[in-house]
């Protein structure tokens, strides 16, 4: 299974962008790249994924490097509401998600 | 939006007491998960299912069971709390097909004295 490598914690300006790294050098070829978060005392919340190339939806942009051994998840404009424990996790359709220690973000007002 | 309802936000225990955690789905998913969650431990599945009366044992099966009756509705069954039971149990579901999009509810947590 691929492994990540995330920083522990990371603070933002409220308003400004959020940019959470994750380094996963492992990953297989059929390996998506999935992000949740988990705000305090709530279950985790699904935010985006991709395979190659890079995603965009309402709530996050996901930036993934050609060789795949990289991925950045952007939150453009961020706010209080978005401090959260944010997970990079590879995934491949087997149902077996394994959540890591993850990137505690803080947004600062 | 994807709905998952757990029965109970927080809940109390004691030791050796039969214990049951329920979770709904309203999304018509065929893929239901239990979790618990524990401070440096990160999530671990305790059970999944991919049908009704369908399950598959996760990684820390031991000391619980789980049902499937109706595939909006999964059970966790907790034969005889221990206090190391005591966690965050989050409850997801996802559609047929591969995706590892989980669709988590909101977390019981059980604390058994």
């Amino acid at each position: 299974d691929a492994k990540t490598t995330q920083p522990p914690s990371m603070d933002c300006a409220e308003g400004r962008a959020a940019n959470l790294p994750c380094n996963h050098s492992t990953i297989s070829g059929n390996e998506y790249v999935y992000w949740y978060r988990q705000i305090h005392s709530q279950g985790p919340q699904y935010i985006i994924h991709g395979l190659k190339n890079n995603e965009t939806n309402e709530m996050a942009s996901l930036i993934i490097t050609e060789d795949r051994k990289s991925s950045t998840l952007i939150l453009p404009h961020a706010t209080l509401r978005d401090t959260a424990v944010y997970y990079c996790i590879p995934g491949a359709g087997s149902y077996q998600l394994t959540f890591g220690k993850g990137t505690k973000l803080s947004v600062i007002p | 939006d994807v709905k998952v309802t757990q029965s109970s936000r927080y809940l109390v225990k004691r030791t050796g007491e039969k214990v049951f955690l329920e979770c709904v789905q309203d999304m018509d998913h065929e893929n239901m998960f239990w979790y618990r969650q524990d401070p440096g431990l990160g999530l671990r599945l305790i059970y999944f299912s991919y049908d009704v009366k369908m399950k598959e044992k996760g990684d820390i099966p031991e000391g619980y069971s789980v049902s499937r009756e109706k595939k909006e509705r999964f059970s966790l069954i907790l034969e005889s709390a221990s206090t190391n039971q005591t966690s965050m149990y989050l409850c997801a579901s996802t559609p047929r097909g591969g995706t590892d999009t989980q669709y988590f509810g909101p977390g019981t947590r059980l604390t058994v004295l």
